[in-house]
């Protein structure tokens, strides 16, 4: 099946910074690849996704970049704000034989440091 | 529009006691599915059902059972809970019929086993 690992487990940087999160996977069958933001006791939340025809994607300060060669994916947020704090959990989707199948990486911590 | 939402909040149950968690959502969506939040892991699939009248294994059914009563309601139950079960249960739901693919969550369920 499939298995998703993410890197870093935690991240800090000051405020204004960059901050990059990878993750992995091993299914090369897998086509979707959504980014969730989640804060301490909140559920979580979408903040992008990529599918696998796609290269990158761009939401104002929040980008995603996939290499399906490589099989990895990566998270990037630029000029950090102390609310981008939280955790960040990569997923990565395949079709199975019924219905599509969600796989979740362990998560990021960033603390964005004022 | 409420989304999804998943009754109770907080559950204490005795080990082998039994218990049904309820997820209801109201956005027409085919697809639910049920997690489990561990403290410093990512969520990890425990059951999913791709449309009403189907449900799957995720990464760890073992222990649980589901049923998607309608489109609407897709319910958890622990027949016979364990310590190990102890930790956030999370709902989701996604429509694969339009372009949105995105998947909500519900605010969780925090269940402690004794």
């Amino acid at each position: 099946g499939e298995n998703v690992e993410q890197h870093p487990s935690t991240l800090s940087v000051q405020e204004g910074d960059s901050a990059v999160i990878k993750c992995t996977y091993s299914d090369s069958a897998s086509n979707y690849f959504p980014w969730y933001k989640q804060e301490l006791g909140k559920r979580p939340q979408l903040i992008i996704d990529i599918r696998s025809n796609v290269g990158e994607k761009k939401d104002q300060r929040i980008a995603v970049t996939l290499n399906k060669t490589a099989k990895h994916f990566s998270l990037h947020i630029t000029e950090t704000q102390p609310e981008d704090s939280a955790v960040y959990f990569c997923a990565a989707s395949s079709w199975a034989l019924r219905g599509q199948n969600f796989v979740f990486g362990p998560g990021t911590r960033l603390s964005v440091l004022p | 529009n409420a989304g999804v939402t998943q009754t109770p909040k907080f559950q204490v149950l005795k080990t082998g006691q039994s218990m049904t968690l309820q997820c209801a959502q109201d956005m027409n969506h085919n697809s639910m599915y049920w997690y489990r939040q561990d403290p410093g892991m990512g969520l990890r699939l425990i059951y999913y059902s791709a449309s009403e009248g189907t449900t799957d294994k995720g990464e760890v059914p073992n222990g649980y059972n589901v049923s998607r009563l309608n489109k609407r309601e897709f319910s958890l139950r622990l027949e016979s809970a364990a310590p190990s079960q102890t930790s956030v249960y999370f709902c989701a739901s996604r429509d694969l019929t339009g372009v949105q693919e995105t998947q909500y969550f519900g605010p969780g369920t925090r269940l402690l086993v004794l």
